[in-house]
């Protein structure tokens, strides 16, 4: 069973530009979550979707980022005009229903230049 | 609001030298409590669940244990490869199904 899956693994991008970044859950699980850690941080959690559904989205920004998690295909998160700021390691995570225990992917590392 | 405070920051120990890493935590009605690994340029691996306090789990040469304010991964005859950062991270009733998460602990075995 393939762990969680992240691509791209290493995004670079200029100011201003979009970024997307990927998630494949493990198979079976229909939670997935999405956190940012910044150097010398912890990680924070941004948003938990379901299936076609966003769940809580209390920790993400309030502007220039999205996410989804369409019925085919991986989640995607979605950082529209990026800042210097945006640059970080952001993970995402996936649980398998009624389950508490979240299983984390290796990340994307988002550098803004 | 939830909160994960872990210590020491940085822990460095001779090969099997025993010790203990802390996380102490707020939170409104805790769900579980949550022990991780994470390498260096990785994602966390996952190691423990402890759901009530006097539970205690073990994997190898660690085990996680729980009170009703903090929880402690001791490790026992430590080896190089033990080498990692170790996160603590709790879920709690009021908070929906995010986690909150600990600085971590830097641990680094020394031959």
């Amino acid at each position: 069973n393939a762990g969680v899956m992240q691509n791209p693994r290493h995004l670079v991008r200029r100011r201003g530009q979009e970024a997307r970044l990927r998630c494949s859950p493990m198979k079976g699980h229909s939670h997935v979550y999405w956190y940012r850690q910044l150097p010398e941080e912890g990680l924070k959690f941004m948003v938990y979707l379901q299936k076609e559904n966003i769940i809580d989205e209390s920790g993400m920004p309030k502007e220039r980022f999205s996410a989804e998690f369409p019925k085919e295909g991986p989640s995607i998160l979605r950082i529209q005009q990026v800042v210097r700021g945006d640059s970080a390691a952001y993970f995402c995570a996936s649980s398998p229903p009624n389950t508490d225990t979240q299983y984390f992917g290796p990340g994307t590392r988002l550098t803004v230049l | 609001e939830d909160q994960v405070t872990q210590s020491p920051e940085a822990l460095r120990l001779q090969e099997g030298e025993s010790s203990s890493l802390n996380c102490s935590y707020t939170v409104s009605g805790l769900r579980g409590l949550f022990w991780y690994r994470q390498d260096p340029g990785k994602g966390p691996e996952f190691l423990f669940t402890l759901y009530s306090a006097g539970e205690e789990k073990e994997k190898e040469r660690l085990k996680a244990t729980l009170t009703k304010k903090e929880s402690f991964l001791h490790i026992t005859a430590p080896k190089p490869e033990d080498s990692a950062t170790y996160l603590c991270a709790v879920q709690g009733s009021g908070t929906g199904n995010q986690f909150y998460f600990g600085t971590g602990t830097s641990l680094t075995v020394i031959p």
